[in-house]
């Protein structure tokens, strides 16, 4: 069974760091591509961010380029997404969700998600 | 950049009926076309992707058609499990979201 989990979620102050893993399960971590998207509260999905499953291509959403990176580590099956410079309208449900594919974007596992509030 | 828009924002509709949503693009997509089922507290669901594969697992009653820039999400007769909230995506791009409410 395929399953990811997320965890790092937490109350940051505007201006602060988070680092969110996803670790996964049931698939052979190596040969995905992988995504985290976000929903902030009352609003709709919103695309942040994709790495390729070699590690070497990532893509951003605009909204957060330059402030965060998404990284993985295949020898353990965890995908990483360091966020920096946090303001409030980071504030969202963070979900790591695996590509189908090859680079087509159609997201067949998803994990729970983790809550980032960004809040003084 | 391609905007996804969807039709309608919200929906009211009763068990057994049978519901159509619409997405649209602001260019051509070809079929790259996914469609998501998302609930309140729960992680989004791949339902429909290249326009109108079904994903495994998901009941018949789901459909998608479509090509261009416009778009369709079928439920042929809804249950009261399918009330939810329904997202269309091409790439990184995703639609605004259509609620089915009880109507």
């Amino acid at each position: 069974q395929m399953q990811l989990m997320e965890s790092g979620g937490g109350v940051v102050q505007p201006g602060g760091s988070l680092r969110l893993s996803c670790v996964a399960s049931g698939f052979r971590f190596s040969s995905y591509d992988m995504h985290w998207v976000r929903q902030a509260p009352g609003r709709g999905l919103e695309w942040v961010a994709f790495i390729h499953y070699s590690g070497n291509e990532k893509n951003y959403a605009d909204s957060v380029k330059g402030r965060f990176a998404i990284s993985r580590d295949n020898s353990k099956s965890t995908l990483y997404l360091h966020l920096d410079s946090l303001t409030t309208e980071d504030t969202a449900v963070y979900y790591c969700a695996k590509d189908r594919g090859s680079v087509v974007y159609y997201l067949d596992v998803w994990g729970n998600g983790t809550t980032v509030t960004v809040s003084s | 950049d391609i905007q996804m828009t969807q039709s309608p924002s919200t929906l009211s509709a009763s068990v057994g009926d049978r519901v159509t949503i619409t997405c649209r693009a602001s260019q051509s997509i070809s079929n790259w076309l996914a469609w998501y089922q998302k609930k309140a507290g729960k992680a989004p669901k791949l339902l429909i992707f290249k326009a109108s594969a079904l994903e495994s697992g998901v009941p018949s009653r789901f459909s998608g058609t479509g090509s261009g820039t416009e778009f369709t999400l079928t439920i042929s007769s809804l249950q009261p499990e399918d009330f939810a909230t329904y997202y269309c995506q091409h790439n990184h791009n995703f639609g605004p979201g259509t609620r089915v409410e009880i109507k």
